[in-house]
């Protein structure tokens, strides 16, 4: 029953290491966001996508990329990675349309320490 | 773009007790949205509403949009419901990209 799956739960990684989170959902929905939760500031969104190689940078894209080749799957890049990165990250989809009243579904999160 | 206020940031109530969360925001929105978050876990949507109330089990949502206001009430409370409560609206009408509340901290005691 699970629809939107975030590929690791838990990542240790070094200074300077390229990071590749993914994420799938499999509810056909167009838009697919990625956030950062950091305690005291709460959810801040990094990047977002409304379609198929379409992505809007989002609060705090710098140190970050996307990539969205296919519906179902949206990854966030971190091209060298630095110890303020290290952060809980949450994928999250909901369907399209502009309406700006779509419920998220959110994966379970990807828990990064970097060292 | 839209600022967002959740109040208290922690609460702790016996189990029974009726719980209200308060969300304000700054610009118009389409729709609100109340989400749970438990200890270690995921987040999950509960609510999303853009006029009068709606009611889930223990769990009610109301919105005032004249006042931008939302309230999140919890009745009969249970050490179960202990979670963080978000608010997110988006950042102006009509726009898919939320803005978040810092959350509530909600701890019920047996």
């Amino acid at each position: 029953d699970v629809k939107v799956t975030q590929s690791s739960r838990y990542l240790v990684k070094r200074t300077g290491e390229k990071v590749f989170l993914e994420c799938v959902q499999d509810m056909d929905h167009e838009n697919m966001f990625w956030y950062r939760q950091d305690p005291g500031l709460g959810l801040r969104l990094i990047y977002f996508s409304y379609d198929v190689k379409m992505k809007e940078k989002g609060d705090i894209p710098e140190g970050y990329s996307v990539s969205r080749e296919k519906k179902e799957r949206f990854s966030l890049i971190l091209e060298s990675a630095s110890t303020n990165q290290t952060s809980m990250y949450l994928c999250a989809s909901s369907l399209g349309g502009g309406s700006g009243a779509n419920v998220l579904t959110f994966g379970a999160g990807s828990r990064l320490t970097v060292l | 773009k839209n600022e967002v206020e959740q109040s208290p940031q922690n609460l702790t109530a016996q189990e029974g007790e009726f719980i209200t969360i308060n969300c304000s925001y700054s610009v118009g929105i389409s729709a609100l949205h109340w989400l749970q978050q438990h200890p270690g876990g995921g987040i999950v949507s509960l609510f999303m509403l853009s006029s009068g109330k709606k009611k889930h089990g223990r769990l009610i949502a109301t919105i005032n949009i004249q006042e931008k206001h939302s309230s999140l009430h919890i009745t009969a409370s249970h050490p179960r419901d202990s979670a963080v409560y978000i608010c997110a609206v988006p950042l102006n009408f009509g726009n898919e990209k939320l803005t978040f509340g810092t959350g509530t901290r909600l701890t019920i005691i047996p």
